[in-house]
């Protein structure tokens, strides 16, 4: 059972333009949520993280809008670069356990 | 650097043998976790410390398979009589606590011949 899901496989985006990459879940028991970039043969690299008493972080280029009724989680990437090529994952946590959910990952490509 | 740092960085064996993977966490982190990645998948969760207690272990972890944190600090992950199935990136994570950002070291990727 994929409690977390990343319904798109891949994107690609120009340079300058806007990013989205969502993710939903299942499990109403997630309070804490996170964005990880992945290059090759790297870790996870932690990008940004929003708690469900919010509905937005934002970090730099980087916004995580959390929508609690639809269960659905997006980054914003703005603008986009082409270093920000890379997969990202979702991860969600829950209220009896620090272990994360992760979900499949989104490849993006930022193009000039 | 004051990184999460995992060694060794690949390892190859053949299966039946074991293998040992050490993660040194961030100094003051006292949260510990391993994950394991297959290609095309996200982390897997497969158990975690607080310190040197190992509060949880995810059905994945075989009898084969054992973890330990003694003193608190490293970690070692064991994997006895390895499987082809167990091939995969063997990740390590720490946090300085609950509901905290997990930072992630380069991770061990493990091929079982």
């Amino acid at each position: 059972d994929q409690q977390v899901k990343q319904n798109s496989p891949s994107l690609s985006v120009q340079e300058g333009r806007i990013s989205i990459l969502n993710c939903d879940y299942t499990n109403s028991m997630f309070d804490y949520f996170l964005w990880y970039k992945k290059y090759p043969a790297e870790g996870p690299t932690f990008l940004i993280s929003i708690s469900s008493i919010k509905d937005k972080n934002e970090d730099g280029r980087f916004t995580v809008f959390l929508n609690k009724s639809a269960k659905h989680l997006s980054l914003h990437i703005v603008p986009s670069q082409p270093g920000d090529s890379a997969v990202y994952f979702c991860a969600a946590s829950g209220y009896n356990t620090d272990k994360l959910i992760f979900g499949t990952g989104t490849r993006l490509q930022v193009f000039p | 650097d004051t990184g999460v740092s995992q060694n060794p960085r690949h390892k190859i064996t053949k299966r039946g043998q074991n293998v040992t993977f050490r993660c040194d966490p961030i100094s003051e982190h006292n949260r510990l976790y391993w994950y394991r990645q297959t290609l095309g998948q996200g982390p897997e969760f497969l158990t975690y410390f607080q310190n040197e207690a190992q509060l949880e272990k995810s059905r994945l972890l075989s009898d084969r398979f054992s973890a330990e944190r003694p003193k608190g600090s490293f970690s070692t992950l064991e994997i006895q009589r390895t499987e082809q199935g167990d091939s995969a990136m063997y990740l390590c994570a720490s946090s300085p606590g609950p509901s905290y950002e997990q930072y992630f070291g380069p991770g061990t990727r493990l091929t079982v011949t």
